[in-house]
């Protein structure tokens, strides 16, 4: 277990629909990353928070969007999903700047299945 | 982020050792080299990291090349729980970077009886 909580674990859905994933990082930990991984794809980097503010945004699409709230937890929303939007999604968390010995470590939660239908 | 390679899959018998490659040939000198495998689609688990020397913990050993151009992941005694993909990543440390790595296609550990 890794600390960091994810729901819904699974969620079915149609076309044309929104969504949001929830997320709760380990205690402690201010930054929230949120991926993406179909089957086709790779773990792809979508955005990462820092203590609720937005620090960097990798392949997320525009129909897509986070935020985090002062308690730290994160949502992702999804709108006018489609078919392809399909894929299994992460959240991670980090501690604070740990710059001696390199060691940022990012753990992952369970993730949650979406299926666009 | 310095780019990786490393092999689709590999296959390692139960009990022995399991050497994954990667490399690495445009690391730069501030960029550590960390290893993660996800579990059937379970989350991706950190394993180890390393700057330059070679560093063990009580899941695998990490052996840094000299010239830093390439590493290998060794799970000594592997088992069939050992079965994953195993992602090779290099970036700079920072909480900034931490998250945003490409993780590539990793290779598949098939560990078979």
């Amino acid at each position: 277990d890794s600390g960091v909580t994810q729901t819904p674990k699974h969620l079915i859905t149609a076309t044309g629909q929104r969504v949001t994933l929830r997320c709760s990082p380990r205690s402690g930990d201010l930054s929230v990353y949120w991926y993406q991984q179909s089957l086709d794809q790779g773990l792809q980097f979508l955005i990462h928070y820092y203590n609720g503010e937005e620090r960097a945004k990798g392949n997320i699409l525009e129909r897509f969007s986070a935020q985090q709230f002062p308690d730290l937890h994160s949502e992702l929303n999804l709108s006018s999903l489609e078919l392809g939007d399909s894929a299994l999604y992460f959240c991670a968390s980090s501690p604070p700047d740990q710059t001696r010995g390199g060691r940022n470590t990012i753990y992952f939660g369970e993730g949650s299945w979406l299926t666009v239908v | 982020d310095a780019k990786t390679t490393q092999p689709p899959s590999m296959d390692c018998a139960e009990g022995r050792a399991a050497n994954l490659p990667c490399n690495h040939s445009t690391i730069s000198g501030n960029e550590y080299v960390y290893w993660y495998r996800q579990i059937h689609s379970q989350g991706p688990q950190y394993i180890i990291h390393g700057l330059k020397n070679n560093e063990t913990n009580e899941m695998a050993s990490l052996i840094i090349t000299e010239d830093r151009k390439s590493s290998t992941l060794i799970l000594p005694h592997a088992t069939l729980r050992d079965t994953a993909v195993y992602y090779c990543i290099v970036r700079v440390a920072g909480n900034t970077n931490a998250g945003k790595s490409t993780f590539g296609d990793g290779t598949t550990l098939t560990v078979k009886p």
